[in-house]
């Protein structure tokens, strides 16, 4: 099976934009939908994209994903960083066999 | 309103199996494509999927954890069952279970139980 492959940990500032990449490490990033979880501490995770561009209702425009065929990843970007935006993001994704992957998952602070 | 709530035991021995149970409303498991998933996760590590059971009963396992994992439903009572045997302290960790509404993704979380094996 592949790997999704996430930076280990990114930091911005409030207000600013940042955004986190998933790279896939083998198979077309473009073959199969991918997924961003938010988890807060202490917390369930929840959905912030699916589908790779789609936002469930309530999570707020600030929230966009891509694709990106030749670097065969995945991108969540946050703008207007708020300190509420300070979790862990998890990308997922699946194979033909509908086999989920989930990548080892990266942590945001907003300083 | 989709919930979904997990439960179980919280403390088992090595080598037990865990039996772990998902309740959930505002959906049924006979509605054509959903399914529900169960994804884990350890103290301090990351998620990590483990098994998905479609509303037609087809059913999804990790690989690395395939042998060990049984998934199963009661659709009348709105029940998705999770299985795994041999338990080891390496299995320690948050269990959750999902919605799944078609396309293999979560739109809805269960609040997760802490099970722990140990001695």
């Amino acid at each position: 099976n592949f790997v999704l492959a996430q930076p280990h940990s990114v930091s911005e500032s409030p207000g600013k934009t940042v955004t986190i990449s998933c790279t896939r490490s083998s198979g077309s990033i473009a073959t199969n939908y991918v997924q961003w979880y938010q988890q807060r501490p202490g917390s369930a995770p929840t959905t912030v994209i699916y589908e790779d561009n789609q936002r469930p209702s309530g999570v707020p425009d600030r929230f966009s994903g891509s694709i990106d065929s030749s670097s065969n990843s995945a991108s969540l970007t946050i703008s207007g960083l708020e300190t509420e935006d300070e979790a862990d993001y998890y990308c997922q994704s699946y194979d033909t066999s509908i086999l989920w992957v989930f990548g080892g998952g990266t942590k945001l602070t907003v300083l | 309103q989709i919930t979904l709530k997990e439960s179980g035991p919280t403390l088992v021995k090595p080598t037990q199996t865990l039996t772990l149970t998902c309740t959930f409303s505002g959906f049924s498991l006979s509605t054509s494509g959903v399914a529900v998933g169960w994804i884990r996760q350890p103290p301090g590590k990351a998620l990590e999927w483990l098994a998905l059971i479609y509303w037609d009963d087809d059913k999804r396992y990790s690989p690395s954890l395939k042998s060990r994992l049984s998934i199963t439903k009661d659709t009348s009572k709105n029940q998705v069952f999770l299985t795994m045997t041999n338990m080891d302290p390496v299995d320690t960790a948050t269990y959750y279970c999902a919605h799944v509404p078609g396309q293999p993704a979560v739109d809805y979380w269960g609040q997760g139980t802490l099970v722990t094996v140990s001695s």
